[in-house]
C-alpha cells in the first residue's frame, strides 16, 4: 500500500518549458487535490477533482491545467513554465466528508514534487 | 469563506520544553479540524483530529482539544524532543458535502534544539 505517489521528485525547466507532474493513489479515493508551497504562504489548492471525471479551480489555477485520467491517477501540467510557478508541489487524495464514506474530509499527501523554472 | 488562523514562527524551544501552538478559526456549520505534521523534505502527514465540540485529538504525545466557544484548535505537547522539529500546520474542513479541500493556516515552524 503505497498511499499517494507522485513523479518527478525534482525538476529544472526553463521558462516557457512545459512538464506535466503526475500522482496516483491506491486508497480508491474520490476526491484527488494539487497544491503549491510557498515560503511564508502555506499550501495553496491549484485544482481538485472531487470525483473520477470532474475538476474544479481552486485558488490559484492559472498557469495550470489538470487531467483525471482515471480514479486513481490525477495529473498537472505546465504549458508555458514561468519563474513564479518554482514551487513545491502536493498531490492529495480524500473522501469527501460524510456518514457514507465515513470520513471527516482529512486528505493523505504525497511527497511532492520541487520545481524550478529558471 | 472558511480560515484558519496560527502563529507562524519560528518558535523555538529547548528540549523537554512544554509546546502550545495556537490554532484559532472561523467557518460556518460544523467543520473537523487538523493537526498536520511536515518533516525536512517530506509531504504533510495528519497528526491528530477531532469532529466535533470538546473532542480531543491525540496522537505521538501531542493533544489538541475541539473549542467552539473560542473557535480553538490549539497543539500542546508537555516535553518535546528534537525529532518534533518540523513544521506544522492547522487545518479544517467543512461539514458533509465538502470535496473542495481543506483550509490550511499557513504553518508553524517548530524548531527544538538539545
Amino acid at each position: 500500500n503505497a498511499g499517494v505517489t507522485q513523479t518527478p521528485k525534482f525538476q529544472v525547466l526553463k521558462t516557457g518549458q512545459s512538464m506535466t507532474l503526475q500522482c496516483a493513489q491506491d486508497m480508491n479515493h474520490n476526491s484527488m487535490y494539487w497544491y503549491r508551497q510557498d515560503p511564508g504562504m502555506g499550501l495553496r489548492l491549484i485544482y481538485y477533482s472531487a470525483s473520477e471525471g470532474t475538476t474544479d479551480k481552486g485558488e490559484v489555477p492559472n498557469g495550470y491545467n489538470v487531467s483525471r485520467l482515471n480514479k486513481r491517477e490525477f495529473s498537472l501540467r505546465l504549458e508555458s513554465a514561468a519563474p513564479s510557478q518554482t514551487s513545491v508541489y502536493f498531490c492529495a487524495s480524500s473522501e469527501a466528508p460524510g456518514i457514507a464514506s465515513g470520513s471527516f474530509g482529512e486528505q493523505f499527501f504525497g511527497p511532492g514534487t520541487r520545481l524550478t523554472v529558471l | 469563506g472558511d480560515s484558519v488562523t496560527q502563529m507562524e514562527g519560528p518558535v523555538t524551544l529547548s528540549e523537554e520544553a512544554f509546546l502550545t501552538i495556537n490554532c484559532t478559526y472561523t467557518a460556518t456549520g460544523y467543520p473537523s479540524l487538523f493537526w498536520y505534521v511536515q518533516y525536512p523534505g517530506e509531504g504533510l502527514q495528519l497528526l491528530l483530529k477531532a469532529t466535533k465540540a470538546d473532542d480531543k485529538g491525540s496522537n505521538k504525545g501531542f493533544e489538541a482539544t475541539y473549542r467552539k466557544e473560542t473557535t480553538s484548535f490549539h497543539l500542546e505537547k508537555g516535553s518535546v524532543q528534537v525529532s518534533d522539529s518540523a513544521v506544522y500546520f492547522c487545518a479544517l474542513s467543512p461539514g458533509a458535502g465538502g470535496a473542495d479541500g481543506l483550509t490550511f493556516g499557513k504553518g508553524t515552524h517548530l524548531i527544538i534544539q538539545p
